[in-house]
């Protein structure tokens, strides 16, 4: 069955830090692989999505993820963060055939200090 | 509506009460789903919707989880002789998806509904 890990369950960083949040899923087929966001009080948003082509995308407010095949990770990237990037970030998979049935990981609370 | 609406934002039960989750998704939206987040978990999937037709119910629990959709729009999530294990925050997504579409259109999500079973 296919399923996905966020290694970091709660990071705290510095505003100007760089970011990283690890993901790995287990799949063998053709995935797709998408991060969401959910800000306080909002509801969750799509940052980003890889189906297909160049495996470095980059999403909305700077962020980026690579995708590595070898290694069946997608992890999330944010060169210097914000106060604003506050939130919980949820990694999530489905395979490229699917009904669109979505994994979605347990998520990452980010909280960045001003 | 501009976004998925879902009612009631907040739901306090007792345990063995049926309770009705509903949802609204964006006009449209032909692709409708029900996920499921405990406290501390991530996003546990329930069930997908094509139109009125429900292709994936894999994610139900049990058979006290049922769910419907009529005219390809309002979806009902239906929790028969609740437990205390089903509190948890219901979550309902839609997204444009034709049913031959691509597995990855971008899921619209509402704000979820905040179940509390006594």
């Amino acid at each position: 069955a296919q399923s996905v890990s966020q290694h970091n369950h709660h990071v705290i960083l510095s505003e100007a830090a760089s970011l990283e949040l690890g993901c790995n899923y287990s799949y063998g087929g053709t995935v797709n692989l998408f991060w969401y966001v959910q800000y306080p009080g909002q509801h969750l948003q799509l940052l980003l999505k890889y189906f297909s082509g160049d495996p470095l995308v980059k999403g909305i407010k700077g962020f980026e993820a690579e995708f590595i095949k070898s290694k069946f990770s997608f992890n999330l990237r944010k060169p210097s963060v914000q106060w604003s990037d506050t939130a919980e970030y949820f990694c999530a998979v489905n395979s490229a055939g699917n009904t669109g049935k979505l994994i979605f990981g347990q998520g990452t609370t980010l909280q960045v200090k001003p | 509506g501009a976004g998925v609406s879902q009612s009631p934002s907040n739901k306090v039960t007792e345990k063995g009460k049926d309770v009705e989750l509903r949802c609204d998704p964006i006009s449209g939206h032909t692709a409708l789903y029900w996920y499921r987040q405990s406290l501390g978990q991530g996003l546990e999937f329930l069930i997908y919707f094509q139109g009125n037709s429900a292709p994936d119910k894999s994610g139900l629990p049990s058979d006290r989880f049922s769910a419907e959709r009529t005219g390809g729009s309002v979806s009902t999530l239906t929790i028969q002789r609740t437990q205390q294990e089903d509190s948890a925050v219901y979550l309902c997504a839609s997204s444009a998806r034709s049913g031959g579409g691509r597995a990855n259109e971008k899921l619209f999500f509402g704000s979820g509904t905040q179940l509390s079973v006594l």
